[in-house]
This record gives C-alpha cells, sequence and structure tokens, in this order.
C-alpha cells in the first residue's frame, strides 16, 4: 500500500527562525518521488521541493531542504530563516513511478510569526 | 499556458441532484487525477487516470464516476450528490516519466444541501 502520514497537524515558528516538518510514508514500489506543496489561503498548491528516490543526496530550493531517510521512509522539510510569506498548509506527497498514483499527508498548518 | 482549467468554480446542489466537474490541461501530460479536500483529512485522491482511456479507483471513490474523454480532458461525475460530498475539489496532471510534478486547477467548492 502507499500511505503518507504527516502527524503535525499544527506548527508554529517566529520569523527568521528555522522550522522542520515531519513526514513519513509507505511504498512497495522501489521508484518514486516524493514532493512538499505548498497551500496558501488562496488554495493555489505550489510546489516546494521534489525529491527523486534512487537519489541520495538530499534536495535544496534555497529556504528549502529536505532530510531524505530512505531506510526509515522519511522525508522531513526544513524551512531556513522563516518568512511571513511561509504562513500555509504544506503537504507531503508520494508519487509511484509505475501506477502514477499521486497521494497526499493529511498537511501541516505552519504559521509564521513576526 | 492556461495549465489545468477546472469548472466550475462554486456550485451548490440538493441532495439527489448530478452533476459532472469539468477539467482539461493544455501541458500534454499523461496523468490527471481528482482530489477532494476536506479540513483536516488534507486532499484523498477518488480517481486518477495513468493514461488516456485508463482509469483506477483512489482512496475514495464511492459515489463519483469518472471519464477520461481524451488525453486533455479529465471529468468527475456526482451521480446522486449526497451532503458527505460537500467539499473542495481538485484537479491534477502531471507526467512522472518528464519528471514534471503535478499541477493543479483552481479548485472547486461544492456545498450539497
Amino acid at each position: 500500500a502507499q500511505t503518507v502520514t504527516q502527524s503535525q497537524p499544527e506548527m508554529s515558528v517566529q520569523e527568521a527562525e528555522t522550522v522542520t516538518l515531519s513526514c513519513t510514508y509507505d511504498t512497495s514500489e522501489s521508484n518514486y518521488y516524493l514532493f512538499w506543496y505548498k497551500q496558501p489561503p488562496s488554495r493555489q498548491m505550489i510546489l516546494v521541493i521534489r525529491q527523486e528516490a534512487y537519489k541520495q543526496q538530499n534536495a535544496t530550493e534555497n529556504r528549502f531542504s529536505v532530510n531524505f531517510q530512505k531506510a526509515a521512509k522519511s522525508f522531513s522539510l526544513k524551512i531556513s530563516d522563516s518568512q511571513l510569506g511561509d504562513t500555509a498548509m504544506y503537504f507531503c506527497a508520494s508519487i509511484s513511478y509505475n501506477t502514477d498514483k499521486l497521494i497526499f499527508g493529511t498537511g501541516t498548518r505552519l504559521q509564521v510569526f513576526p | 499556458n492556461a495549465g489545468v482549467t477546472q469548472t466550475p468554480k462554486f456550485q451548490v446542489l440538493k441532495t439527489g441532484q448530478s452533476m459532472t466537474l469539468q477539467c482539461a490541461q493544455d501541458m500534454n501530460h499523461n496523468s490527471m487525477y481528482w482530489y477532494r479536500q476536506d479540513p483536516g483529512m488534507g486532499l484523498r485522491l477518488i480517481y486518477y487516470s495513468a493514461s488516456e482511456g485508463t482509469t483506477d479507483k483512489g482512496e475514495v471513490p464511492n459515489g463519483y464516476n469518472v471519464s477520461r474523454l481524451n488525453k486533455r480532458e479529465f471529468s468527475l461525475r456526482l451521480e446522486s450528490a449526497a451532503p458527505s460530498q460537500t467539499s473542495v475539489y481538485f484537479c491534477a496532471s502531471s507526467d512522472v516519466r518528464r519528471n514534471t510534478e503535478a499541477f493543479f486547477g483552481q479548485g472547486t467548492r461544492l456545498t450539497v444541501v
């Protein structure tokens, strides 16, 4: 079965600080991708970062980086130098390369305080 | 490029009525998806289509039907709407073999009274 679990319904962080959002997943596939998406109040879904499972190196995109632990099936998102504009829902997701099935976790609501 | 276009943006239905949500993408993606988003439940996959002519059930398919009309279009039908289907619905498309992320429509807020 393909599952994605986010155990933190809500998180908060002060502006300029660092926060880490957790995600664990399960899959029987050997070939898959993992994603973090951001959803601001506008409801638009915005890709934050992606990780190919076959790559050992952790993906980074400016202030956003992941800690990909394949054996533990863990995929956490670190946001450095948090900004007010980072306030949003964050969703972890996985897609199977073989079936194209794309599923999401339940999300973490992040609030950045001034 | 329009990306993913879904219609309508808002809809109110009475219990038992039927309706079809339309979705079209212009990125030549193979895969298309329908999700529903409810508070605290994240995005739950209703149905998906990995290629033209194929559809597969997702996590919550009951009460819904889909049609992959062609490569561009993927519709979601509620045959007999129920209050439990009140939700925000998202259509998405992707092409994992071209290493593209999923692109989403703007969502449809559906209320069943």
